[in-house]
């Protein structure tokens, strides 16, 4: 059974860069056409989608309000994706989760998310 | 961009049907699914494509989708249903997810 897992430091300062990993385990992250996101959400409000990555299309996209801080890549080594979001500030303070899906079939299996905080 | 407007929230007694509805521009043209999210929990998919459940989703939970609304319709609706309920599409037009602001049930 495919599984998430995010992991990356819970607290980062302001003006640094946020880094997480998505480590997939229960099947290879290189094994089908699916699309590998990020997703985020602050305290107390609603779901925002940060960006995603098919490794099979080699085709990424991001959020336009975040396009010119965010990078996602893929790992197939190691079987894990990435995001980093940088010249964070306090309002990038979410539970951030990864996610697998497609454009039809939605974003099925999620992981358990973690939570960010920027603060100095 | 493009935009999905939700109502903030829904109460439903026990055992009645909850309505969820998210409005958009021509959303009849685009694929929906929503997701429930339980209080510090992961979001969990119910319904994708605008109807199909994916496995282990109860038959309680259907979709629906026509013009400018999508619903989400939770039959005999129960306490273990209470959760903020989302929609989301794919718009092709800005190679963008877009979420709505959610919708929150509360079980009477």
């Amino acid at each position: 059974q495919l599984q998430l897992q995010e992991s990356g430091p819970g607290l980062v300062k302001p003006s640094e860069t946020l880094s997480l990993t998505c480590t997939v385990s229960g099947g290879s992250i290189s094994s089908s056409s699916y699309s590998w996101g990020w997703f985020r959400q602050p305290p107390g409000r609603g779901l925002e989608w940060v960006g995603n990555i098919n490794p099979h299309t080699a085709t990424t996209y991001y959020n336009p309000s975040l396009k010119s801080r965010v990078s996602i890549s893929v790992d197939t080594s190691e079987n894990h994706f990435s995001l980093r979001l940088s010249s964070v500030t306090a309002t990038d303070t979410a539970v951030y989760y990864c996610a697998r899906g497609s454009f039809n079939s939605g974003w099925w299996i999620w992981g358990p998310g973690t939570l960010v905080t920027v603060s100095s | 961009s493009y935009v999905l407007t939700q109502p903030p929230s829904v109460s439903v007694a026990p055992g009645q049907t909850g309505r969820f509805t998210c409005e958009g521009n021509k959303i009849g043209s685009k694929s929906v699914h929503w997701y429930q999210q339980k209080a510090g929990q992961a979001p969990v998919l119910v319904v994708f494509d605008d109807r199909d459940r994916p496995t282990g989703i109860p038959e309680r939970f259907s979709g629906s989708n026509s013009g400018n609304t999508a619903t989400l319709t939770i039959n005999r609706v129960e306490a273990g249903d209470e959760a903020d309920y989302y929609c989301q599409v794919w718009d092709i037009t800005s190679d963008q997810w877009v979420f709505g602001g959610g919708t929150k049930l509360t079980v009477l």
